[in-house]
């Protein structure tokens, strides 16, 4: 499988400022995703992010709050926009395989204040 | 809509004693039913991948089996290092994206 690597693996920030999370893999891949852990609960897709065209949102999330790009096969960036204390999470990518399954990075714990 | 839903919530046992976890789940078209292992503060770790009905899986003190309305993950004879979250996830047919259950904790007490 893949690796994956995130950085950063984690960081606190101060209300409305903005972090952007990068994930790199060490070979093409098509599928990436972004994923958000807030404390104690499971994994909510936040968006699959498109080589070459926008990503695509789940219900709740929006492109101003969490712009993403993918501007090739091995790179994706998250940007968590104008941040509050809610958005304390774990934010997490992952890719996909042909068979359906996904492979995750490590993960970047964010906090803030 | 998918839903999976995962219990017990948490999950205590001595060291040996083996158990099962329950995955169960609700899906317009199962493509596959995946287990990660997540240790705290890190990303989910792959376990299995199971298709059909009927499948087993396993991987050293762990055993993954499918049916049409459920999955179990049975830990046997466990030890501390597989105390853990599990998780459980689903994949429709309809997409790519995976719908994932709240997990199990397990501790194992040496």
């Amino acid at each position: 499988s893949a690796v994956i690597s995130q950085k950063p693996s984690r960081d606190i920030c101060q209300r409305g400022t903005s972090l952007t999370i990068q994930c790199q893999v060490d070979s093409q891949v098509t599928m990436m995703f972004w994923y958000r852990q807030q404390p104690g609960q499971s994994l909510t897709l936040i968006a699959t992010a498109n080589q070459g065209s926008e990503a695509t949102y789940e219900s709740g999330f929006v492109i101003d709050k969490f712009p993403i790009s993918r501007p090739n096969l091995t790179f994706s960036t998250l940007t968590v926009s104008n941040m509050s204390p809610e958005d304390s999470s774990i934010y997490l990518c992952s890719v996909g395989t042909s068979r359906g399954e996904q492979f995750f990075g490590p993960g970047t714990r964010l906090t803030v204040l | 809509e998918d839903q999976v839903t995962q219990s017990p919530e948490a999950l205590r046992l001595q060291e040996g004693e083996s158990s099962s976890l329950n995955c169960s789940y609700t899906v317009s078209g199962l493509r596959g039913l995946f287990w990660y292992r997540q240790d705290p503060g890190k990303g989910p770790e792959f376990l299995f991948t199971l298709y059909s009905a009927g499948e087993e899986k396993e991987k050293e003190r762990l055993k993954a089996t499918l049916t049409k309305k459920e999955s179990f993950l049975h830990i046997t004879a466990p030890k501390p290092e597989d105390s853990a979250t599990y998780l459980c996830a689903v994949h429709n047919f309809g997409n790519e994206k995976l719908t994932f259950g709240t997990g199990t904790r397990l501790t194992i007490i040496p």
